[in-house]
């Protein structure tokens, strides 16, 4: 059965500082995908991570994928405090010739002024 | 373009009742979605659809829970005889990919 864990379930840290959040998974998968959630709000996607090796970034947020190791980071650089929210990982997982998303557990973020 | 839409946003229904809840899927997109999301909890998945063809249900709780895409385009999750455990946000989503767009979720709550 293919499990998505993350960690820290919840985090709390001051506007400024650094922080990674982890997203291990117990099966091969092909793709990896972060998503931010509001209170309230729907799913926000953030990265799709495609290969062994990919990083990507996007403001204050960067996200790296190794597929060997089953482990994916979330790298928070400077936070903010907009950037509290709910951050969850997902894998997909084939189908009936699509792929659907088993998600992680979330991180919840809030950052502190 | 319009993304996922669906209806209604909130609902509130009391034990035993049923409900439904739709899902209008970005224009074209073949594979719709639906999950169930939990309070304090990740999305987990119900069901898809491949245009009208429900070919994965293994996600759905309980046979009270029914989902349907007659025309492959509007989706309707029908929940019978709701019960308090059912409360939860329902998302959909919809792609013609990997990658899955989600839409802002009914959220239930039953009393």
């Amino acid at each position: 059965e293919l499990k998505v864990e993350q960690n820290p379930l919840f985090l709390s840290m001051q506007e400024g500082k650094n922080y990674t959040i982890y997203c291990n998974y117990s099966t091969t998968s092909d793709r990896l995908y972060w998503y931010r959630q509001d209170p309230g709000k729907s799913l926000e996607s953030l990265f799709v991570l495609l290969s062994n090796g990919a990083v990507k970034q996007e403001g204050r947020l960067m996200a790296s994928l190794d597929t060997k190791a089953r482990l994916s980071t979330l790298h928070i650089t400077a936070a903010v405090h907009d950037l509290s929210a709910t951050y969850f990982c997902a894998v997909d997982k084939p189908t009936s010739g699509t792929y659907k998303y088993i998600f992680g557990t979330g991180t919840r973020l809030k950052v502190l002024a | 373009g319009a993304g996922v839409s669906q209806s209604p946003r909130y609902k509130v229904a009391k034990r035993g009742q049923d409900v439904a809840l739709r899902c209008d899927p970005i224009s074209g997109h073949v594979s719709l979605f639906w999950y169930q999301q939990a309070l304090g909890q990740g999305p987990e998945f119900l069901t898809y659809f491949q245009n009208e063809a429900q070919l994965d249900k293994s996600g759905l709780p309980s046979d009270r829970f029914f989902a349907e895409r007659p025309e492959g385009s509007v989706s309707t999750l029908k929940i019978q005889r709701t019960q308090q455990e059912d409360s939860a946000v329902y998302l959909c989503a919809s792609s013609l990919g990997y990658e899955q767009y989600f839409g802002p979720g009914t959220r239930l709550t039953v009393t």
